[in-house]
């Protein structure tokens, strides 16, 4: 069972612009990661975000964080074709374990 | 330093062979953690080692073993392969913070085809 969802399930934007995804969770977490994969290769960590916290920047990453509604969202900002990839939000529901969102396409177009 | 390596990258097998996966983790990280990633199931966890010993397990059954070297090198196996067990696998290390989880820096995966 997945414990995140992501939405939406794909995005489509122009080089550029912003890109803003989803997470929203089930149970009640310590802290919430972002990760990224390219076409089917290993994730790649992006942020991590402590349940105390409310907003965290990283460069052009920017992610929010609303424990009262289980819910997180990251925002990619002046999108590049690099940007181009799945991206997956992970909670540590339970000890040790890193539950998985089924992620968010997004698509970079030049 | 080097990331995780996996060994191999690809695999193709047939139902009813088993399969063993090698991860190396970052040098220095003590905790390994595998991960089935199917398009239909997304990313699934399977079992997290630390100091040799699994501290979690996910729901999986019993023909997904793995276990820990003392130099933190994991294995993971798969007996009497189904052709559902087709997946790519990935092994991620971390370096112990003293979260319930901490980042994790994944390998480039093995993907097993079985036939």
């Amino acid at each position: 069972s997945q414990q995140g969802e992501e939405d939406p399930q794909a995005l489509s934007i122009q080089e550029g612009e912003n890109a803003t995804m989803n997470c929203s969770y089930k149970t009640s977490i310590n802290n919430l990661q972002w990760y990224r994969q390219n076409s089917g290769r290993g994730l790649v960590h992006l942020i991590l975000i402590r349940s105390n916290e409310r907003e965290k920047h990283s460069g052009r990453l920017r992610v929010t964080l609303d424990t009262s509604k289980k819910s997180s969202s990251l925002l990619i900002t002046a999108s590049r074709a690099a940007d181009t990839a799945s991206y997956f939000c992970a909670t540590d529901e339970d000890d040790y374990k890193l539950s998985f969102g089924a992620g968010t396409t997004v698509t970079v177009r030049a | 330093k080097a990331g995780v390596t996996q060994t191999p990258r690809y695999l193709i097998k047939t139902r009813g062979q088993q399969v063993t996966l090698s991860c190396s983790p970052i040098s220095g990280h003590r905790s390994v953690s595998w991960y089935q990633q199917t398009p239909g199931q997304g990313l699934q966890f399977l079992f997290e080692y630390f100091s040799e010993t699994q501290r979690n397990k996910g729901n999986f059954p019993g023909r997904f073993s793995g276990r820990q070297f003392s130099n933190s090198r994991s294995e993971m196996n798969v007996s009497t392969l189904e052709l559902g067990d087709s997946a790519l696998y990935l092994c991620a290390s971390s370096a112990p913070t003293g979260d319930k989880v901490d980042t994790q820096y994944f390998g480039p995966g093995t993907r097993l085809t079985v036939l």
